[in-house]
């Protein structure tokens, strides 16, 4: 079966180190993967697109990896900052129909 | 002003009514989507509309309906709400880019409660 999966344990951190977020999947062979944001009682926040083709995509303290022989996209916030507090989720393009389907999310809090 | 809006914010209801959730946009966008939330299952797809004329089933339709009034509106009605059907509802927009790979932007959540 058709599966996206996060680490439903919240990570907790301490400030200034590197959060890393980990999105895998399975039986799914999508053409890109985006990270989203999202804050208690608000709706997701689009972070950060990777295609396929890309390994790395950069955005000021953030850096997302797109393995597609190992199904998995890590993500990461360097520097981390107690704003940087919220749960991140991981979507990816299900058939080519621009449809997406998200992870359950993973919850970090930044200790400062 | 939200570039995405949904109204109720908020809503308790009984089982068996019928409840509409309104998305709003003035992004401009054609593709709208709605979602629901639950705890420790992700946001899953119910419906979604390309354009105005255009209308298709998520992953979890049944119970629900919609309507695409405008390009600017979406609505999600739920014909006889289950208790099961409370839940967190998003709407969302996007706008297809050139390839693959258009970012969805969220309204703010209608809190669904029926009992």
């Amino acid at each position: 079966s058709q599966k996206i999966e996060q680490n439903s344990e919240a990570l907790n951190i301490q400030e200034g180190k590197t959060a890393t977020l980990t999105c895998n999947y399975t039986n799914y062979s999508p053409a890109y993967l985006q990270w989203y944001r999202q804050d208690p009682g608000r709706g997701p926040v689009f972070l950060l697109l990777i295609r396929e083709n890309e390994k790395e995509k950069r955005k000021e303290r953030l850096k997302v990896t797109f393995d597609t022989t190992l199904k998995q996209s890590l993500f990461h916030i360097t520097a981390s900052q107690p704003a940087d507090s919220a749960t991140y989720l991981c979507a990816l393009e299900a058939d080519s129909s621009y449809k997406l389907i998200f992870g359950s999310g993973t919850r970090l809090l930044v200790r400062p | 002003d939200a570039d995405v809006t949904q109204t109720p914010r908020n809503r308790i209801t009984k089982t068996g009514k019928r409840i509409m959730l309104e998305c709003s946009q003035t992004k401009g966008h054609d593709r709208m989507y709605w979602y629901r939330q639950d705890p420790g299952l992700g946001l899953r797809l119910i419906y979604y509309s390309f354009d105005v004329k255009d209308i298709n089933k998520g992953e979890i339709s049944d119970g629900y309906s919609v309507s695409r009034q405008a390009q600017a509106k979406f609505s999600l009605s739920l014909e006889s709400a289950i208790p099961n059907q409370t839940a967190l509802y998003f709407c969302a927009t996007s706008e297809p880019t050139s390839g693959s790979g258009d970012e969805q932007f969220f309204g703010p959540g209608t809190r669904l409660t029926v009992l």
